[in-house]
């Protein structure tokens, strides 16, 4: 099976910086994606991650340890907005679409 | 940007009864679709993989009988969930893979929440 972990809950303050970190132990290992979900919503597209390193999208930025099975999402700037659950999800299988989520991380962000 | 929809948003029925969920890619084809479902401050669980034009592949412990999915053409997917029964209550996402995408991107509806009685 696919295990992938993160934890469950966070909070910080406003203009602070949070960093959400995702281990997997996946069959296979074809690129790891980060969404933001609010309440009742669907899940929205964050970043995208296949190689090692970090990608910068604004105050937002994803990195990725391929040998170490460790991403961590990093949010700056945190606004009130952020405030949302953040699903790591790993795409395990070659030519394949399908992804394994992890439960996601509860941010509060208090004034 | 690539939109999915789905229909309804919201449903309540009795049990027993049955509840067809929509789902639809708006500005793209999809030949594939994912149905996920999502408990309370859970992960979104893969139910099954909806395939145009064939039969939909469904994930271990998922009973086929149950959860009917038709994936009938390029924009379209339909989950139903016969005789259905309050554990059934859940919130239903579906996914459709954006065709081409070098990171076999998915784009989610804004799922169903069901709501047997």
């Amino acid at each position: 099976g696919q295990n992938i972990d993160q934890p469950t809950e966070m909070t910080a303050t406003e203009g602070a910086i949070v960093q959400i970190n995702c281990t997997y132990q996946t069959s296979g290992f074809n690129g790891l994606f980060w969404y933001q979900q609010h309440a009742g919503e669907a899940p929205t597209f964050l970043s995208y991650n296949v190689l090692d390193g970090l990608e910068e999208k604004g105050r937002f930025s994803s990195f990725l340890s391929r040998s170490k099975g460790y991403s961590y999402l990093l949010l700056k700037e945190l606004q009130m907005k952020d405030s949302a659950s953040y699903l790591c999800a790993v795409r395990p299988y070659d030519n394949d679409y399908k992804l394994s989520f992890g439960a996601g991380t509860t941010v509060t962000v208090r004034a | 940007g690539a939109v999915v929809s789905q229909h309804p948003s919201r449903v309540i029925c009795k049990s027993g009864t049955s509840v067809k969920i929509e789902c639809r890619s708006l500005d793209f084809q999809a030949t594939t679709m994912f149905w996920y479902r999502q408990f309370p401050k859970q992960s979104l669980m893969l139910m099954a993989t909806s395939n145009e034009g064939s039969k939909a592949t469904y994930e271990q412990g998922v009973e086929k009988d149950k959860f009917l999915i038709n994936h009938a053409s390029l924009t379209l997917s339909t989950l139903t969930v016969t005789s259905a029964h309050p554990e059934d209550s859940s919130f239903y996402i579906c996914s459709a893979a954006f065709p081409g995408s070098s990171s076999y991107e998915q784009y989610f509806g804004p799922g169903t929440r069901l709501t047997v009685t």
